[in-house]
């Protein structure tokens, strides 16, 4: 089968750092991507990790360990605009489909 | 430049009743795949179409059918409706596959339309 693991609910104060984890078990593996989804709204691309390491992207962060089938989505600066749900998803055959996870409910607290 | 559009925003049907929902891509996409989002679960692929084929599958039973018009275009069929298939119906575009691989080194981007909410009563 194939899996995705994220915490579900995670809170911080504006300005905080925060963390998301990901760890996945998927049959393939061509690249751990992360989408952002505010309430009612639509999921949108944050960043994608195909090779081992750190992707920054302004405020977001996003790193990728192949070898312990785990990566993390850095949130740094928190602003209220941020709460918002987090999914990571793995590409497992190269191909278009993507294997979303649970999704990480973030709420940014003042 | 429009984005993913999809219709109806809203449908409300009873069980064993028919729904139809329709996704138009974004200009110059040719991939089209469909996800179903229920209350606070995560997305779960449905069906994805490329250059008017079905490329792949989720596991989903086949009640849940569509299609790819020439224009790129999308519909997602689900017969016999059921009280758990009320969710959120995500189509999403990306451009297109040539030979399994994506033409777009990298991720490959999907952009969501804002959804079709889907309840059965």
């Amino acid at each position: 089968g194939q899996s995705l693991e994220q915490p579900s609910e995670v809170t911080a104060v504006e300005g905080a750092i925060v963390q998301i984890n990901c760890t996945y078990q998927t049959s393939g593996f061509y690249g751990l991507s992360w989408y952002q989804q505010h309430d009612g709204g639509a999921p949108t691309f944050l960043s994608y990790n195909a090779l081992d390491g750190l992707e920054e992207t302004g405020r977001f962060s996003s790193f990728l360990s192949r070898s312990d089938s785990y990566g993390y989505l850095l949130l740094q600066e928190l602003q209220m605009k941020d709460s918002a749900s987090y999914f990571c998803a793995v590409n497992p055959s190269n191909t278009g489909k993507l294997i979303f996870g649970q999704g990480t409910t973030l709420q940014v607290k003042p | 430049e429009a984005g993913v559009t999809q219709s109806p925003t809203h449908l409300i049907k009873t069980r064993g009743q028919q729904a139809t929902l329709r996704c138009s891509p974004i200009s110059g996409h040719t991939s089209v795949y469909w996800y179903q989002q229920a209350l606070g679960l995560g997305l779960q692929f449905l069906l994805w179409y490329d250059e008017g084929e079905e490329r792949n599958r989720g596991n989903f039973p086949p009640r849940f059918s569509g299609r790819q018009f020439p224009n790129y275009s999308s519909e997602l069929n689900v017969n016999a409706l059921e009280l758990e298939d009320s969710a959120l119906y995500l189509c999403a575009s990306s451009l297109g596959q040539d030979g399994g691989l994506p033409l777009y080194s990298g991720a490959n981007v999907l952009t969501f339309g804002a959804g079709s909410r889907l309840t059965v009563l």
